[in-house]
């Protein structure tokens, strides 16, 4: 089955420097790639996904890569607020198998110093 | 985007007692539905699928005679933790993969989780 590794497990940078998350993933197959942004005691809510046909999205401050040569894909966030401080998880699928399901990285604590 | 409504935020309840979660997908069908254990500073660990009209795949060594799931709709998945112990004390979330119109196949969207809380 799929595996994905993610690094760092935390990470601290001061307000206005950017971030950068990385990931990893083994199976070839896997097309579909989402960052979720998850707050203390609330659920994951999706901050940008890509598809394995593109290599670059972006949406403001939030920036993804994917390599799929390399099978690894990188979470971007530019210009950091406190209010970006949370724990972000990646996640690897085949999405347009019916009934195919997410594989987590461990996840990453992002804090962002005022 | 799309929203999935998960009821109780939070529950507390003595050990041996049964606890129903319900996820409710509120504005789209939900033809498949995901249960998901979070422990504290952990990633989600899928406990279960569920497809609308069907029984529910488990992953490995989770117990389906202990965590009963209910698809009964396209828009409502219930997870019911039966007999109660502290040691199911965890953050339970779902979520909820719909075709939505304008989107791509396949968008899955989470839950806010219920915290159950076993004494």
């Amino acid at each position: 089955g799929e595996n994905v590794e993610q690094h760092p497990s935390t990470l601290s940078v001061q307000e206005g420097d950017s971030a950068v998350i990385k990931c990893t993933y083994s199976d070839s197959a896997s097309n579909y790639f989402p960052w979720y942004k998850q707050e203390l005691g609330k659920g994951p809510q999706l901050i940008i996904d890509i598809r394995s046909n593109v290599g670059e999205k972006k949406d403001q401050r939030i920036a993804v890569t994917l390599n799929k040569t390399a099978k690894h894909f990188s979470l971007h966030i530019t210009e950091t607020q406190p209010e970006d401080s949370a724990v972000y998880f990646c996640a690897a699928s085949i999405k347009e198998t019916s009934g195919s399901r997410l594989t987590f990285g461990e996840g990453t604590q992002l804090t962002v110093n005022p | 985007g799309a929203v999935v409504s998960q009821h109780p935020s939070r529950v507390i309840c003595k050990s041996g007692t049964s606890v129903k979660i319900e996820c409710r997908s509120l504005d789209f069908q939900a033809t498949t539905m995901f249960w998901y254990r979070q422990f504290p500073k952990k990633s989600l660990m899928l406990m279960a699928t569920s497809n609308e009209g069907s029984k529910a795949t488990y992953e490995q060594g989770v117990e389906k005679d202990k965590f009963l799931i209910n698809h009964a709709s396209l828009t409502l998945s219930t997870l019911t933790v039966t007999s109660a112990h502290p040691e199911d004390s965890s953050f339970y979330i779902c979520s909820a993969r719909g075709q939505l119109s304008g989107r791509g196949i396949g968008e899955l969207f989470f839950g806010e989780g219920s915290r159950l809380t076993v004494l």
